[in-house]
């Protein structure tokens, strides 16, 4: 079976700062990973998505992820915190491009002005 | 991309009542699926809504309390049967689109379902 877990619940950054957020997967076949992003009181968007092509993914809003077997990690990072980055982010993991995706616990980003 | 409907988009229902979601998609698809998605948690998958035939139910979900319809490939019904407070959460529907690379899901923008 598959799974994410998403270490940290909340994780709280200034404004410029660096964000990482971390996810680690687990998977008994070279997996689909995602990174989801939820504003207040809105919908999910896909951030970016690694499907075993560069191991290095970039995504919307400045967001990138690297992927890393050997530490079976998917951690998202982004340079500079943005006010509008404070969000609610999902890590997920799928087998294959026609299965479902299992989400993670899911971590609430805060910007500290 | 695959743009996605959903009626209603909120409701409050009372104890004891069932409510029907709609999902509607612009295009044709090969997989819809229903999420749960409780207050402050996370997605947590409900079934795979399979077009013609009976859904894919995950652990802990039932056809008995979440039935579910799929007549063809743009839509798809989720229920909500029997209803009470436990069941009040936002109710999402995402879809697999036929030219889909690397299984990119798209989801709708969810039912908000209050059970009093």
């Amino acid at each position: 079976a598959q799974s994410v877990t998403q270490l940290g619940s909340h994780v709280s950054v200034s404004e410029g700062a660096l964000v990482l957020l971390r996810c680690n997967y687990s998977s008994s076949v070279p997996p689909y990973l995602f990174w989801y992003v939820q504003y207040p009181n809105q919908g999910l968007q896909l951030l970016l998505k690694y499907t075993s092509a560069a191991t290095l993914v970039k995504g919307i809003n400045g967001f990138e992820a690297e992927f890393k077997k050997s530490e079976t990690s998917f951690h998202l990072t982004k340079p500079s915190a943005h006010m509008s980055d404070a969000a609610e982010y999902f890590c997920a993991v799928s087998e294959n491009s026609a299965s479902k995706i299992i989400f993670g616990s899911g971590t609430r980003l805060s910007i500290r002005p | 991309s695959a743009v996605i409907s959903q009626k209603p988009s909120r409701d409050i229902c009372q104890r004891g009542t069932s409510l029907t979601i709609q999902c509607q998609v612009d295009s044709q698809v090969t997989m819809m699926f229903w999420y749960r998605q409780q207050p402050g948690q996370s997605l947590t998958l409900i079934a795979t809504a399979n077009q013609g035939s009976e859904a894919t139910y995950e652990s802990g979900f039932v056809i008995d309390k979440f039935p579910i319809s799929r007549p063809n490939l743009t839509f798809s019904t989720l229920t909500v049967s029997n209803m009470s407070p436990e069941d009040s959460s936002i109710y999402l529907c995402s879809v697999l689109p036929l030219a889909g690379l690397g299984n990119e899901q798209f989801f709708g923008p969810g039912t908000r379902l209050t059970v009093l």
